[in-house]
Formats: structure tokens, C-alpha cells, sequence
């Protein structure tokens, strides 16, 4: 069972340059986010979605897109980058509202550096 | 606005009790987390407390909940060298659809 699996682990771009993130869960979830975490700021939401076909702005939205075309799929997209978009960034899933704990399942991170 | 505090850093020796600290304004929360984030590693659950508990204890870990206070915490028994890792605590938010708000982690450090 792989779980939350994300692509690429690494990754540098030069400013204005463009790159997807892809997210990928095998557990039926229904809800996927999208995390930044910056040091001493712990994790913020960019996006989110509570469907396949759904998407919605988190806390930090600017200069990010995405797209959920499948229900197991999340994807990431800057359009152009930027120095400040330097980060590690986290996709989670989870069960919908009224199934369980509302417990967040965390891929292992993708690093991006943007010079 | 919905927001989680705790200090960022926690030195403690092999064998002692650790105890990290939490403080949260959404009074209407229903679940409260604490993760656990090793290096190079994403988020995992450790454990979790519904906001009409008082306490919660796993093993090692026990969690208070004070919700006059908005606080929370976390203490871990007989730490270990493997406890070593970032803690969150997090909060669900008031937006709904399981959107948690974490907090900054507080990186623990357990030295001989």
C-alpha cells in the first residue's frame, strides 16, 4: 500500500521557469490539499480539493494552480516561478467529512528551489 | 483569525519526560493533533484528542486538553533518542472539509 506518493522528490528551476508537482493516493480519498512549509512557519494550504473535478484556494493560493482530474490525482502547477516559491511542499488526503478522525495522510515531501 | 502557537525548540536528556506545548484560538475545534515529522520524511500521525476529552493517554504518550485555556499538550515518557523529530500540533478548522492549521513544530532534541 503506498499511500500519498509524490513526484519529483527535487527539484531546482531558475525563476520564471514552470513545473508541476504531481500527488497521487491509492486510498479512495475523497479530500486532497496541498502544504508549504518554510521554516519557523510550519505548514500553510495552498490549495485543496474535496472531489475529483474540485478545487479550492487555501491560505497561500498566489502564484499556484491546480487541477484534479482524477480522483487519485493533485496536481501542483507554478506557472512562474519565483525565489520566493523556494519551499517544501507536502500533498495529504483524507476521508470526507463524517469518516473517521478527519486524520491528514502525508506524502514524504518535494523540495523545490527556485534560483 | 485561526491560529497555532508553540515554542520551537526542546532539548531534553535520554530517559526524561518530554513535554511539548500548544495553544490554539478556535474555540469550536473538534479534534486536536499532534504529528511527528522525522528528518527527510513527511508527516505521520501520532496520536489525536476529540475536544470533549480531558486527557488522552497512548503508551507513552499522554495528551491534556485545556479548553478554557485553549491549550494543549503532549508529554512523552522515558524519551527516546528515536523521539528525535519535529512535533505539530494542529487544529481542525472552522472552514470545514478536514483543513488543519498547524502550528510552526517544535523540534525536539534527546541527547545521551
Amino acid at each position: 500500500n503506498a499511500g500519498v506518493t509524490q513526484t519529483p522528490k527535487f527539484r531546482v528551476l531558475k525563476t520564471g521557469q514552470s513545473m508541476t508537482l504531481l500527488c497521487a493516493q491509492d486510498m479512495n480519498h475523497e479530500y486532497m490539499y496541498w502544504y508549504r512549509q518554510d521554516p519557523g512557519m510550519g505548514l500553510r494550504l495552498i490549495h485543496y480539493s474535496v472531489g475529483e473535478g474540485t478545487t479550492a484556494k487555501g491560505e497561500v493560493p498566489d502564484g499556484y494552480n491546480v487541477s484534479r482530474l482524477k480522483k487519485q490525482n493533485f496536481l501542483l502547477g507554478l506557472e512562474s516561478a519565483a525565489p520566493s516559491q523556494t519551499s517544501v511542499y507536502f500533498c495529504a488526503s483524507s476521508y470526507s467529512i463524517g469518516a473517521g478522525t478527519g486524520e491528514l495522510f502525508f506524502g514524504e515531501g518535494s523540495r523545490l528551489t527556485v534560483l | 483569525g485561526e491560529d497555532v502557537e508553540q515554542s520551537l525548540f526542546l532539548s531534553v536528556r535520554e530517559g526524561d519526560s518530554s513535554v511539548i506545548n500548544c495553544t490554539y484560538t478556535d474555540s469550536s475545534s473538534t479534534y486536536l493533533y499532534w504529528y511527528k515529522q522525522e528528518p527527510g520524511a513527511g508527516l505521520q500521525l501520532l496520536t489525536y484528542i476529540f475536544s470533549n476529552m480531558d486527557m488522552k493517554q497512548d503508551q507513552r504518550l499522554t495528551v491534556l486538553l485545556n479548553k478554557k485555556d485553549k491549550h494543549l499538550s503532549l508529554r512523552i515518557a522515558d524519551t527516546q533518542t528515536g523521539d528525535s523529530a519535529i512535533y505539530f500540533c494542529a487544529e481542525k478548522g472552522s472552514g470545514g472539509y478536514n483543513k488543519l492549521i498547524f502550528g510552526a513544530g517544535t523540534r525536539l532534541a534527546v541527547h545521551p
